[in-house]
């Protein structure tokens, strides 16, 4: 069974930083692409960022220069490193795993951790 | 600055059919997006409906079926229940790693 779990949410002031973990189990980590979705409070879903199996790292605009996507294959953890936090931050994150298979959707999500930007 | 829309909202008698869209600001919608649909009931992470425009994930009732409708892509659900109430998202792959989600739409079954 897949199963995708995060960790690291939590209150930081405005400029601080947070690292997010996801640790997933129930499949072969390295072989797939995993992204970061996030939801901020009452509003719709928002890709983030992704890390593909072969390495590659894309970014959404709003993110691009403040957060880092990164994965340890031997720990079958994807991770996100996110600095100058705004408000605008403030969201449920969640860990995705990618399909593999060229159908370039989220297959499995995780159930979200949540990141409160305030002073 | 290319946007994905949806309806805001939309309502649907119960037993009826009711058609979500997925349009592109700057481009009609193809297959080469990848469409893929999610359906999301509040406190709860989303659940994966369609993936390359028209396959039902697993365990995906056959009353939901994904489609390209002119220029845009499409859900619709045949036979709409009760607990069918909630939002729905649609993504467009745009390339380069970069996946786009729709605004959403909240379906009100009533």
């Amino acid at each position: 069974e897949v199963k995708l779990l995060e960790s690291g949410g939590g209150l930081v002031q405005p400029g601080g930083s947070l690292r997010l973990s996801c640790a997933a189990s129930g499949f072969t980590f390295s072989d797939y692409p995993m992204s970061w979705v996030r939801q901020a409070p009452g509003k719709g879903l928002e890709w983030v960022s992704s890390s593909g199996s072969g390495g590659g790292q894309w970014y959404a605009e709003s993110v691009k220069g403040r957060f880092a996507i990164s994965r340890d294959n031997s720990k079958n953890t994807l991770y996100l490193q996110m600095g100058s936090l705004r408000a605008e931050d403030s969201a449920v994150y969640f860990c995705v795993r990618r399909d593999n298979n060229g159908y370039l959707y989220f297959d499995y999500w995780g159930q979200g951790t949540r990141v409160t930007v305030s002073s | 600055q290319t946007v994905v829309t949806q309806e805001p909202s939309i309502s649907v008698s119960p037993g009826g059919t009711v058609t979500l869209t997925c349009a592109l600001t700057s481009a009609s919608v193809s297959t080469s997006y990848y469409p893929s649909w999610y359906q999301q009931t509040p406190g709860q992470a989303p659940r994966t409906l369609i993936y390359n425009t028209n396959t039902r994930s697993s365990g995906v009732p056959d009353r939901f079926s994904g489609s390209i409708l002119g220029t845009k892509g499409a859900l619709t659900i045949t036979g709409a229940q009760a607990d069918d109430e909630s939002d729905y998202y649609c993504v467009l792959y745009m390339g380069s790693g970069i996946s786009m989600f729709g605004g959403g739409t909240k379906l009100t079954v009533l």
